[in-house]
């Protein structure tokens, strides 16, 4: 397809894991990133992988990619109430300058 | 400071005003990017700035949008005889070189009445 594809709500419970989904459209993109956006603020870049690796884990946070599938996982593990947010994965085109991200996935975490 | 500031934070303004949003990158980064997010909807991106010069303006999404900047630092957004559909929450960016990665701000939310 032509967009960023993300599915649009995810509720898990607190302590339990996330796994955030993405499927993107360029196999020359270059980077593939995660932001996480809180209501009524801009975007927090929560971390990115480059093309040729096919995970990276920053302390809570994993990511996987398959780019034969052209797709991308955040795995939050012990997540928290302070983990809800909408998070946007992006990718950059042809390993250009400007990002394409995907609608968003509302990441809602219950007690 | 330490991050991506944007100026104001919030617009309200009337259809037909123009309208100027402003954006500080983080010190020392050569890329400036902006990005317009419409309720319940992803980054739109408008135009990417390398130093002063714009290589890439291909989403502007009319000749009423405009941007530029000085100094290797400010930019400014102008858009001219607002609408109704311009009304949406217009994020800046900026990364260190054109490859780094990119560093929000927290975003103009324009409302045009």
């Amino acid at each position: 397809g032509e967009d960023v594809e993300q599915s649009l709500f995810l509720s898990v419970r607190e302590g339990d894991s996330s796994v955030i989904n993405c499927t993107y459209t360029d196999s020359s993109s270059t980077y593939l990133y995660w932001y996480k956006q809180e209501p009524g603020a801009g975007l927090q870049l929560l971390t990115y992988i480059f093309s040729n690796m096919d995970m990276k884990q920053d302390q809570r946070l994993t990511v996987l990619l398959n780019k034969k599938d052209k797709h991308l996982s955040l795995r939050i593990a012990d997540t928290q109430t302070g983990d809800s947010a909408i998070y946007f994965c992006a990718e950059n085109p042809r390993g250009g300058n400007k990002l394409t991200f995907g609608t968003g996935t509302q990441l809602k975490v219950e007690l | 400071g330490a991050g991506v500031s944007q100026s104001p934070s919030n617009k309200v303004t009337e259809k037909g005003k123009d309208v100027e949003l402003r954006c500080d990158p983080i010190s020392g980064h050569t890329a400036l990017y902006w990005y317009r997010q419409r309720l319940g909807q992803g980054l739109e991106f408008l135009i990417y700035f390398q130093g002063n010069s714009a290589p890439d303006k291909s989403g502007l999404p009319s000749d009423r949008f405009s941007a530029e900047r000085t100094g290797e630092s400010v930019s400014t957004l102008t858009i001219q005889r607002t609408q109704q559909e311009d009304s949406a929450v217009y994020l800046c960016a900026s990364s260190q070189d054109r490859d780094g990665p990119q560093h929000f701000g927290d975003g103009t939310r324009l409302s045009i009445l």
